[in-house]
């Protein structure tokens, strides 16, 4: 069955320092990746994205995920954090069956000063 | 940029009522999405729409339905509010394109008393 797994509910990072969320998926077929951001009070919104080629993929706000399909890995990284990065943060892989996007049960990221 | 708007933020409805959230989107997507959340659980699909009048269950539609009569808005409908319906409630969007990420409303939180 398809599945997406965050194993860090929740992590603390200093203002200034790098960050790394981790995601492991599985899925049966070549997936498609995704990783969204949901401040307090919002909906998500896309971060970035996978879907094929270069394994390094950019997003916006400075975050960049590596795909490594030997380790069924998607990690977010992102080499300083700043105050305005604490949110949640969601692995998704999909669509599955056409049309379903699966979610991982989500990151809390919390910057200290 | 799409706009996906879900018409109430906050919403505090007692056990056995009927419950409508609204959900508008302005981009002209094909497909529409309610979503759950709730902590720890990361987002779970409820019912989701790829075409006017037509509808699919998700994971967990028990105690929903939908309706889509216009390509534009999908309404999520609480037949009989209970208590475990407590949650935070997001719609999203998408062209319906294979690949294509979602966009998400900014959510409404519904607390049942």
């Amino acid at each position: 069955a398809q599945s997406v797994t965050q194993p860090d509910i929740h992590i603390t990072v200093s203002e200034g320092a790098s960050l790394e969320l981790r995601c492991n998926y599985s899925y049966g077929a070549t997936p498609y990746l995704f990783w969204y951001v949901q401040s307090p009070g919002q909906g998500l919104q896309l971060l970035l994205k996978y879907f094929s080629g270069d394994t390094l993929v950019q997003g916006i706000k400075g975050f960049e995920a590596e795909f490594k399909r030997s380790q069924s890995s998607f990690n977010l990284r992102k080499p300083s954090v700043h105050w305005s990065d604490a949110a949640e943060y969601f692995c998704a892989v999909g669509p599955t069956g056409g049309f379903k996007t699966i979610f991982g049960a989500g990151t809390r990221l919390f910057v200290k000063a | 940029d799409v706009k996906v708007t879900q018409s109430s933020r906050y919403l505090v409805k007692r056990t056995g009522e009927k419950v409508f959230l609204e959900c508008v989107q302005d981009m002209d997507h094909e497909n529409m999405f309610w979503y759950r959340q709730d902590p720890g659980l990361g987002l779970r699909l409820i019912y989701f729409s790829y075409d006017v009048k037509m509808k699919e269950k998700g994971d967990i539609p028990e105690g929903y339905s939908v309706s889509r009569e216009k390509k534009e808005r999908f309404s999520l409908i609480l037949e009989s509010a209970s208590t475990n319906q407590t949650s935070m409630y997001l719609c999203a969007s998408n062209p319906g394109t294979v690949n294509s990420p979602l966009h998400f409303g900014n959510g409404t939180r519904l607390t049942v008393t």
